[in-house]
């Protein structure tokens, strides 16, 4: 498989459910990052690993918990979301910090 | 002064037309510039890069203006499939910095 790709494709879960989001990229990238995308709004940067070291975390509540255990894959442990958490979550990976990224399909969570 | 500004749309144009997005950034040292697309309910995808000399990928040309800061996207003999929106994106850190998103400007492409 090429690129970047993600699991699920489409998640609901309570709120008191804890479930994990799964990233990998096959591109040989050295930076990977987090994004949420709600409806009509612009993407919102989450975290950023580069180099596998976490070099961003855009005040993100602590409801959601990233791992990045290589540089080929990122986690996102979720754990007593909220309602207002659905969204599509992205991941994207680029070649260094800074330069272009390319994105996985997505999950679409749905927080019931 | 947001930190990209994209004009949101909706452009709807025939076949065929030729249309242009601008998009504004206020980071004066902002070094990288980028156009994405993206489908309803999809994932963004890298369209170009765009360089400081301006560059044309096929019926796709970008151009950067640094003194009024702006970067614009030209998409000539539109085809349907163009239907999408179009995102501009600006690393405002150089070479090590996160990437700004601009809202979208969205482009319906009709026959």
């Amino acid at each position: 498989e090429t690129g970047v790709t993600q699991t699920p494709r489409h998640l609901v879960m309570g709120m008191t459910n804890k479930k994990s989001l799964k990233c990998e990229q096959h591109l040989g990238h050295n930076a990977m990052y987090w994004y949420k995308q709600s409806a009509k709004k612009p993407l919102e940067l989450m975290f950023v690993y580069n180099f596998k070291e976490q070099t961003e975390n855009n005040s993100v509540p602590s409801r959601f918990s990233p791992e990045c255990p290589n540089s080929s894959h990122l986690f996102l442990h979720l754990h007593t979301l909220q309602p207002e958490d659905s969204a599509l979550y992205l991941c994207a990976s680029s070649q260094e910090w800074g330069r272009a990224q390319y994105f996985g399909p997505g999950t679409r969570l749905l927080v019931l | 002064r947001k930190e990209v500004e994209q004009d949101p749309g909706p452009f709807n144009v025939p076949e065929g037309a030729t249309v242009a997005f601008n998009c504004t950034y206020s980071n004066s040292a902002s070094q990288s510039f980028f156009w994405y697309r993206q489908d309803c309910r999809k994932e963004p995808k890298l369209l170009m890069s765009v360089y400081s000399s301006g560059n044309e990928d096929g019926r796709f040309t970008a151009q950067l203006n640094r003194a009024s800061q702006y970067i614009s996207l030209l998409i000539r003999d539109s085809k349907l499939s163009d239907s999408a929106t179009y995102l501009c994106v600006v690393n405002v850190g150089g070479s090590q910095g996160n990437l700004i998103f601009g809202k979208g400007t969205k482009l319906s492409v009709k026959p």
